[in-house]
């Protein structure tokens, strides 16, 4: 299952413009990351936001979230060819009976930054 | 290791066979995760470790997929009876703690069902 949902699937920028993608999301959550996958495989993580911060900053990178709308924007300024990637948001979906969290991922966001 | 070591890379198998996959995680690192990507799409979780236990397993799509982590470290991840449809890259990922804390994640294993 898959908690999360970014918008929009794919973007398409100019280097030097700034790109933003959205992640909305279920049920309520203690912490929302945002990861980063090249076109090989490995995701690296990018910033952790807790369910009582608003907004938070990582360099070229800005996350906000808003728990009353479930959802979370990572805007990257300055954009890259280097940040040609798939982003992705990552949840958590509460506690299971034995008091664990699992960690659920969106679809993603393909972005292309064109030099 | 300094990273999340996944082996194999690739793993080319004929359809009902049998097939291991291997995560040697951080050192230290309490908490081990699998998930299983296909093209397009974002990781699909399959289950979570908290040391030894699994502490959650309700992403295993079937009875065919088992995974164990018996010294609390190296898990390997079971599939029997191989379909074309688990055709995918298995990503392992572990974090110091767990729960949704910060995970370093393999280079996954491409996984074809011929």
């Amino acid at each position: 299952s898959q908690q999360g949902e970014e918008d929009p699937q794919a973007l398409s920028i100019q280097e030097g413009e700034n790109a933003t993608m959205n992640c909305s999301y279920k049920t309520s959550i203690n912490n929302l990351q945002w990861y980063r996958q090249n076109s090989g495989r490995g995701l690296v993580h990018l910033i952790l936001i807790r369910s009582n911060e608003r907004e938070k900053h990582s360099g070229r990178l800005r996350v906000t979230l808003d728990t009353s709308k479930k959802s979370s924007s990572l805007l990257i300024t300055a954009s890259r060819a280097a940040d040609t990637a798939s982003y992705f948001c990552a949840t958590d979906e509460g506690r299971n009976s034995g008091g664990y969290q699992k960690v659920t991922f969106g679809t993603g966001t393909k972005l292309q930054v064109i030099p | 290791g300094a990273g999340v070591s996944q082996t194999p890379s690739n793993k080319v198998t004929e359809k009902g066979k049998y097939v291991e996959l291997r995560c040697d995680p951080i050192s230290g690192h309490t908490a081990l995760y699998w998930y299983r990507q296909s093209l397009g799409q974002g990781p699909e979780f399959l289950i979570y470790f908290q040391g030894t236990g699994a502490a959650d397993d309700s992403g295993l799509p079937n009875d065919r997929f088992f995974a164990v982590r018996p010294e609390g470290s190296v898990s390997t991840l079971k599939i029997q009876r191989t379909e074309r449809g688990d055709s995918a890259v298995y990503l392992c990922a572990s974090s110091r703690y767990g729960g949704n804390t910060e995970a370093f994640f393999g280079q996954g294993t491409r996984l074809t069902v011929v």
